[in-house]
């Protein structure tokens, strides 16, 4: 089957930065992408990866790992708008299917 | 202004009746979704479609039909409703895959229209 975790909750500090985790085990990958969704509203496309290692997207970095089977989106500089769900989602082989985690509602706290 | 655009918003229906959720895009996208997310659970694929064929379906009950009647229109009629189809229905497009760049496949959601049951 397959299985995309992450951390349900994440909290840190304004200025600082914050970490979201994701672990992904899926019968294929066609690479990992991230989305930001406030409650209430459609998910925001923040950065696709297909390939090891980080891609600096200034705000927002991500990091993969093809052989563990992990993914971090890195925020730093945090504001208080960057409080929301942050959910990570495989491409599948399939017809551009992504598989997505249930999200890390991350707070921001002054 | 919304580039996809879905309707209605928000509805509500009784348990056994039919109701069609509309999505139209005006991105020039080739490749459209649906995915449904219900409370306290992920996003779940449900459709997609590509140039107006269906590409893949991994909605178990036929109860959910996608209908094109344009290549930026794809919409979703849900027959017999149950309260257990109580949810939040995505709509979502992109360049098909193999144009562009990688981030171009990348979907992208409408607001999503809220359905309860009763």
């Amino acid at each position: 089957g397959q299985g995309v975790e992450q951390p349900d909750n994440l909290m840190s500090v304004e200025g600082t930065f914050a970490r979201v985790n994701c672990t992904y085990s899926t019968s294929g990958f066609n690479g990992l992408s991230w989305y930001q969704q406030r409650e209430g509203h459609a998910p925001v496309f923040l950065s696709y990866v297909v390939l090891d290692g980080l891609k600096d997207s200034g705000h927002f970095s991500t990091f993969l790992s093809r052989s563990n089977g992990y993914s971090y989106l890195l925020l730093t500089e945090l504001q208080i708008k960057d409080s929301a769900s942050y959910l990570c989602a495989v491409r599948l082989p399939n017809y551009n299917v992504l598989y997505f985690g249930s999200g890390t509602k991350l707070t921001v706290e002054p | 202004d919304p580039k996809i655009i879905q309707k209605p918003k928000y509805l509500v229906a009784v348990t056994g009746s039919e109701k069609i959720l509309i999505c139209e895009q005006y991105l020039g996208h080739n490749a459209m979704y649906w995915y449904r997310q219900s409370a306290k659970k992920p996003l779940e694929f449900m459709f997609s479609y590509s140039y107006q064929k269906l590409m893949d379906n991994q909605t178990a009950s036929s109860r959910f039909q996608p209908q094109s009647s344009k290549k930026n229109h794809l919409d979703l009629q849900i027959t017999a409703l149950k309260p257990d189809d109580s949810a939040t229905y995505f709509c979502a497009s992109s360049q098909a895959p193999g144009q562009g760049g990688e981030g171009n496949q990348a979907p992208l959601f409408g607001e999503g229209t809220r359905l309860s049951v009763l």
